[in-house]
């Protein structure tokens, strides 16, 4: 398996609160991704980047932001969390992007955030 | 907007019967496909993918998958499942006109009765 962390495993907390998800890799990849993941709604895209301080919306956005000021970690905030971010989140990493070829993703553990 | 289309949201199979999950997609030009597996309590793993060639690829544990371009579709093939095959199944696709995003099916869930 890739060297991905997730951290931390398991979360609840309240609605209006703060909350940062880390994910760590020890493969020197270009490329990582935040999605989360919700029944009937597969997979979704929260943010990704291709390099140290350089990322980009996904098609769920709104509500995240993210960082990355180092090659192996990618951070994901909730400014403010509402319960309609409760779900599982997943970080994934790539080498050379989900384009080219012969590339693929691989996946953390997930993270479990309950907001309540 | 690209999207991905699993239609079979729950499957249920005995052991060593046929499957076949069905995914479509939305785009146009050129389109990278993908199939991922979700074993319970476990995170997403690749079971195969198509870039370019032969339309039907084969991947692990004896999943195959064929690319039809004039029906948009990349479903998935066992010939014969077993218990342990029980897990969620996403269809992804990446489009080159989709600014790096693999947009994922919403799942389907597959059940195999010993």
């Amino acid at each position: 398996d890739a060297g991905i962390t997730q951290s931390p495993r398991h979360k609840v907390t309240e609605t209006g609160t703060p909350v940062t998800l880390r994910c760590h890799q020890t493969e020197n990849h270009r490329y990582m991704y935040w999605y989360r993941q919700d029944p009937g709604h597969g997979l979704r895209l929260i943010h990704y980047s291709y390099g140290v301080k350089d990322t980009d919306k996904g098609e769920v956005s709104d509500g995240y932001s993210v960082s990355r000021s180092k090659t192996e970690d990618f951070l994901l905030t909730l400014e403010s969390a509402t319960s309609s971010q409760t779900s599982v989140y997943f970080c994934a990493i790539s080498e050379r992007g989900t384009g080219s070829t012969n590339e693929k993703l691989f996946f953390g553990s997930g993270t479990q955030l309950s907001v309540l | 907007a690209q999207s991905v289309s699993q239609h079979n949201h729950h499957v249920i199979l005995s052991e060593a019967a046929s499957l076949e999950l069905g995914c479509n997609y939305s785009y146009g030009g050129t389109v990278n496909l993908f199939w991922y597996v979700q074993y319970p309590g476990q995170h997403l793993q690749l079971l195969l993918k198509y870039f370019s060639g032969d339309p039907l690829v084969k991947g692990i544990k004896g999943f195959e998958a064929e690319f039809i371009k004039s029906k948009f579709s990349f479903n998935l093939r066992k010939p014969s499942v077993q218990w342990s095959d029980t897990a969620e199944y996403f269809c992804a696709a990446f489009s080159s006109g989709s600014a790096r995003q693999l947009t994922f099916g919403s799942g389907t869930q597959l059940t195999v009765l010993p």
